[in-house]
């Protein structure tokens, strides 16, 4: 079956650094993949979807300064957290549709914490 | 108010019990989408539905367009379902649900 791959799972990190979390989707080509962010006992709160070979387009309330997308190929996409902040500070989970009627396929998520 | 709400927010059940998690919606949609989160985070896709329902092993899904309702139902329920199911819906941008924790006792 379809599978995205996430990384890293977990990363920790100083305040005013940057971190960058790949999703790559292994055994498919995505044209469009997805960033979601989700708070402790919250859900899933979409970010930006993520275009390969142009801009993302980011949900209202996101900045586009802060979480940098790249989509550079069909099989890759980039989130990075720049200036990180103790309230970026979340878990971050990517998808991408695998395919006409098959789905999302979500990646296993990163835990991000900032101190 | 939420687009998306989901029943119960908690679920307790022995073994081998039915169950249904409930899903409600009140914008347009082209897919409604059933997903299951692990304690660690990671989150599975378990069905995309336009219309009608669907079944894979114990999981079947239900959707009524005209009442924007959907169900997900776990039949003989074991331990290994306890997560969170979470109902997301795809309209004009992704709706998620609050999640529904599921817990399952041998």
């Amino acid at each position: 079956g379809a599978v995205v791959s996430q990384h890293p799972s977990w990363v920790i990190c100083k305040s005013g650094t940057s971190v960058k979390i790949e999703c790559r989707s292994l055994d498919f080509q995505a044209t469009t993949m997805f960033w979601y962010r989700q708070f402790p006992k919250q859900s899933l709160m979409l970010m930006a979807t993520s275009n390969e070979g142009s801009k993302a387009t980011y949900e209202q309330g996101v900045e586009k300064d802060k979480f940098l997308i790249n989509h550079a190929s069909l099989t890759l996409s980039t989130l990075t957290v720049t200036s990180a902040h103790p309230e970026d500070s979340s878990f971050y989970i990517c998808s991408a549709r695998s395919g006409a009627g098959y789905g999302y396929t979500f990646g296993s998520g990163t835990r991000l914490t900032v101190v | 108010k939420n687009e998306v709400e989901q029943s119960p927010q908690n679920l307790t059940a022995q073994e081998g019990e039915f169950i249904t998690i409930n899903c409600s919606y009140s914008v347009g949609i082209s897919a409604l989408h059933w997903l299951q989160q692990h304690p660690g985070g990671g989150i599975v896709s378990l069905f995309m539905l336009s219309s009608g329902k669907k079944k894979h092993g114990r999981l079947i899904a239900t959707i009524n367009i005209q009442e924007k309702h959907s169900s997900l139902h776990i039949t003989a329920s074991h331990p290994r379902d306890s997560a969170v199911y979470i109902c997301a819906v795809q309209g004009n941008q992704f709706y998620f649900g609050t999640g529904t924790s599921l817990t399952v006792i041998p």
